[in-house]
């Protein structure tokens, strides 16, 4: 099955920019959708189809994707944005399987 | 609005079967397009895909928990259940189920429930 490889963590100051990259060979096939999980809550889309935002989602957050690489970027981090988020894609062997990215924990400072 | 509510135990005896279910409620799980998933993250680590299921039954499972997972649905109570045999301590991790949608994303996650493989 395909993996999907991402920084362990990454900090940024309030209110400045940061980039969530997401690597893997299915990226080249497939848009990455991505997950933000605070401690103790389930996860929330935050990004699909490259770059879509579910209802509710701020504007600050934005998908793209060039080769096998897909990045979250999120424009004026905030304080509530520091969190672990997660890209997932459709496994590139096995397009009824989905693979989650490591994880990146982004501490905003 | 759709929620998803995962219920079982939360202690499971290492080479016993896992059994867990999630109740939908808000809308029918036989509702096309979309697939109903199971998702864990064992203690300070990642998310791992576990598996799908439509609501016609047909099922779709990570190939390296393949020969361990059943996943079923229930139309008729609209739920659907997982099971993973044979557990160890590895299989120790909250575990949420989750709708797929017809972008092949997770729109909708239930709270997760931990549980714990141990003697």
């Amino acid at each position: 099955s395909s993996e999907l490889t991402q920084d362990p963590a990454v900090s940024v100051a309030l209110g400045q920019t940061v980039r969530i990259t997401c690597q893997g060979d299915g990226l080249r096939n497939y848009y990455a959708s991505w997950y933000q999980q605070k401690p103790g809550q389930a996860p929330v889309l935050v990004i699909y189809d490259r770059n879509n935002r579910p209802s509710g989602i701020p504007d600050r957050f934005s998908g793209s994707s060039s080769g096998n690489t897909a990045t979250l970027t999120i424009t004026g981090a905030q304080a509530e944005d520091e969190a672990d988020y997660y890209c997932n894609a459709r496994d590139s062997s096995n397009d009824h399987n989905y693979v989650f990215g490591t994880g990146t924990k982004v501490t905003v400072l | 609005q759709l929620q998803l509510q995962e219920s079982g135990p939360g202690l499971v005896k290492p080479s016993e079967t896992l059994s867990l279910t999630c109740s939908v409620s808000g809308g029918a799980i036989s509702r096309s397009p979309y697939y109903w998933d199971w998702i864990r993250q064992p203690p300070g680590k990642g998310l791992e895909w576990m598996g799908s299921v439509y609501w016609s039954g047909a099922t779709y499972y990570k190939p390296s928990l393949r020969s361990r997972l059943a996943i079923s649905v229930d139309t008729s109570k609209n739920q659907f259940s997982l099971k993973v045999n044979s557990v160890t301590a590895a299989d120790t991790a909250v575990y949420y189920c989750a709708r797929m949608d017809m972008t092949h994303v997770f729109d909708i996650w239930g709270q997760g429930t931990m549980v714990t493989v141990s003697s």
